[in-house]
C-alpha cells in the first residue's frame, strides 16, 4: 500500500539558510500534519491543512511557514536556520475523521 | 491542555516475558488515545487507537491496550514479547478531527534481553 513520501531523507544546511521539506500524503489524503522531533524528544506538532486550508497550528516558529497544495502535497519551509532546528521533521496524513499515517520523515542537520 | 505522561523511560524485558507500559494524560473530554511505535532512525508506526466503545482496544503484532477512565490511563500490553519489539513507545493524546492534532509522550524505550 502507498505510503507518504517524504523528501529528502536527508538535509544539511548551515546556519542562516533556508530549507524546504516535502510531503507527499498517501492518495486520496486530504489532511496533512507536521511533526518535528529533536534528538531524544517526543514528536512535537507543528502545524496542519485540511483541504488546502491550516487548519491547526502548533508551536510552529514564526520562521517557519507551510502550505498544502492543490494536489495536496504540503510544504515546510525554514528560513533562517539555527542549530537548534536540527531535528527529525515527521509528516502525516489521514482522511478528516480517521487516524493519521507517518512518512519515514527527514533529518535535518544545521550545522 | 492535554498532556500525557509515560513515566517509565526505559524498561527492559527477556524475550517471552510479558510486558506493560504505562501511559497517563490529561484531557479535558473524552479523549483520543495512541501508542506508536518508532525504530531508531524510522517514522511512527501506529500500534493502536482509542476513540470510544470498547475500552480494551486490540492493536497489530500482538499488543493490546486498556482505556480506564478513572484511572486516567491507556496502558499498553503485549503477553510475550519478541525480540524484534525493541523499539521506542509513544502514547498519544489527540485534538482536533479524528484527533491526529497529537500530544505525544516522553517515550519508553524497550529493551528485550535474549
Amino acid at each position: 500500500a502507498a505510503g507518504v513520501i517524504q523528501s529528502p531523507r536527508h538535509l544539511i544546511k548551515e546556519k542562516r539558510e533556508t530549507a524546504t521539506l516535502k510531503c507527499y500524503p498517501i492518495p486520496r489524503h486530504d489532511t496533512v500534519y507536521w511533526y518535528q522531533q529533536g534528538p531524544g524528544q517526543d514528536p512535537q506538532f507543528l502545524i496542519s491543512f485540511y483541504e488546502k486550508m491550516q487548519s491547526d497550528k502548533g508551536s510552529i516558529p514564526d520562521r517557519f511557514s507551510a502550505q498544502q497544495f492543490s494536489d495536496y502535497h504540503s510544504e515546510l519551509n525554514m528560513s533562517s536556520l539555527e542549530l537548534g532546528d536540527s531535528a527529525l521533521y515527521f509528516c502525516a496524513s489521514s482522511l478528516v475523521s480517521t487516524e493519521a499515517f507517518f512518512g519515514q520523515g527527514t533529518r535535518l542537520t544545521v550545522v | 491542555a492535554q498532556s500525557v505522561t509515560q513515566p517509565d523511560i526505559h524498561i527492559t524485558v527477556s524475550e517471552g516475558a510479558s510486558l506493560e507500559l504505562r501511559c497517563n494524560y490529561s484531557y479535558g473530554a473524552t479523549p483520543y488515545l495512541f501508542w506508536y511505535v518508532q525504530s531508531p532512525g524510522q517514522g511512527l508506526q501506529l500500534l493502536l487507537k482509542y476513540f470510544s466503545g470498547d475500552t480494551l482496544v486490540q492493536g497489530i503484532k500482538g499488543f493490546e491496550a486498556e482505556f480506564k477512565r478513572s484511572q486516567s490511563s491507556f496502558n499498553l500490553r503485549k503477553p510475550s514479547v519478541h525480540w524484534s519489539d525493541a523499539a521506542e513507545y509513544f502514547c498519544a493524546v489527540g485534538a482536533g478531527n479524528a484527533g491526529n492534532m497529537l500530544t505525544f509522550g516522553g517515550g519508553t524505550r524497550l529493551m528485550v534481553k535474549p
